[in-house]
């Protein structure tokens, strides 16, 4: 069964850092891992997905990196600014024993950025 | 481009009651998918739809809980009796295309509380 682990599980850090968030899973049989944002009271929102047969992908401030040997992700977050406090959730898709069409959720990590 | 809606977006009922959750994924999306999520909790998949066919719902408890999707649009999930530990957040989500490899589109939820 895929397990999806992200530590630590929350997050406090000044505004202008530089930040990692790190995601690991047990089964490396995946199709693809897409890290989500949620906003409290919200509803999730995609960030990034990256395929099976990518190491990474990046949009604007991020850039998120697969190891899907290692059974790691990790996404990181340059200059960081209190707009960026939310939880982030890490999810895969797939696995060795089924489960190809269904996303399974890390516990997410609770992020704030203060001024 | 309208996003997916929910309704009620809050609901508090007493157990034993009925409750159903009212979900209208992006315009032309005919994956959709019910997640529960509980509190500290990534999302759990309940259901998934292609168009208006059940295509996974064995994580669904079918002997409380029920889903639609008449016309392979619109979606219902009705829960009947409610019990306590059905306390938790109700996320609707679509996706274009005829997996769930695709990025899923997450509404704002269905916040439900049973006393």
């Amino acid at each position: 069964k895929q397990e999806v682990t992200q530590i630590p599980a929350a997050l406090s850090v000044p505004e202008g850092e530089n930040l990692v968030l790190n995601c690991s899973f047990t089964d490396s049989a995946i199709y693809n891992l897409q890290w989500f944002r949620q906003d409290p009271g919200k509803g999730l929102t995609s960030l990034l997905l990256i395929q099976s047969s990518q190491r990474e992908q990046t949009s604007g401030r991020l850039n998120a990196s697969l190891d899907k040997s290692s059974g790691r992700s990790t996404l990181y977050i340059a200059a960081s600014q209190p707009g960026d406090s939310a939880t982030y959730l890490c999810a895969v898709i797939g696995g060795s024993t089924g489960g190809s069409e269904k996303l399974v959720f890390g516990k997410g990590m609770k992020l704030t950025v203060n001024p | 481009e309208a996003g997916v809606v929910q309704s009620p977006r809050y609901k508090i009922i007493e157990k034993k009651q009925p409750v159903a959750f009212w979900c209208n994924p992006i315009s032309g999306h005919n994956t959709l998918y019910w997640y529960r999520q509980n509190l500290g909790q990534g999302p759990e998949l309940l259901i998934r739809y292609e168009n208006e066919e059940a295509v996974d719902d064995s994580q669904l408890p079918k002997d409380r809980f029920s889903a639609e999707r008449l016309k392979g649009v619109d979606s219902t999930l009705k829960i009947q009796p409610a019990e306590l530990g059905d306390s938790a957040v109700y996320l609707c989500a679509s996706s274009l295309g005829g997996t769930g490899r695709k990025t899923q589109y997450f509404g704002p939820g269905t916040r439900l509380l049973v006393l």
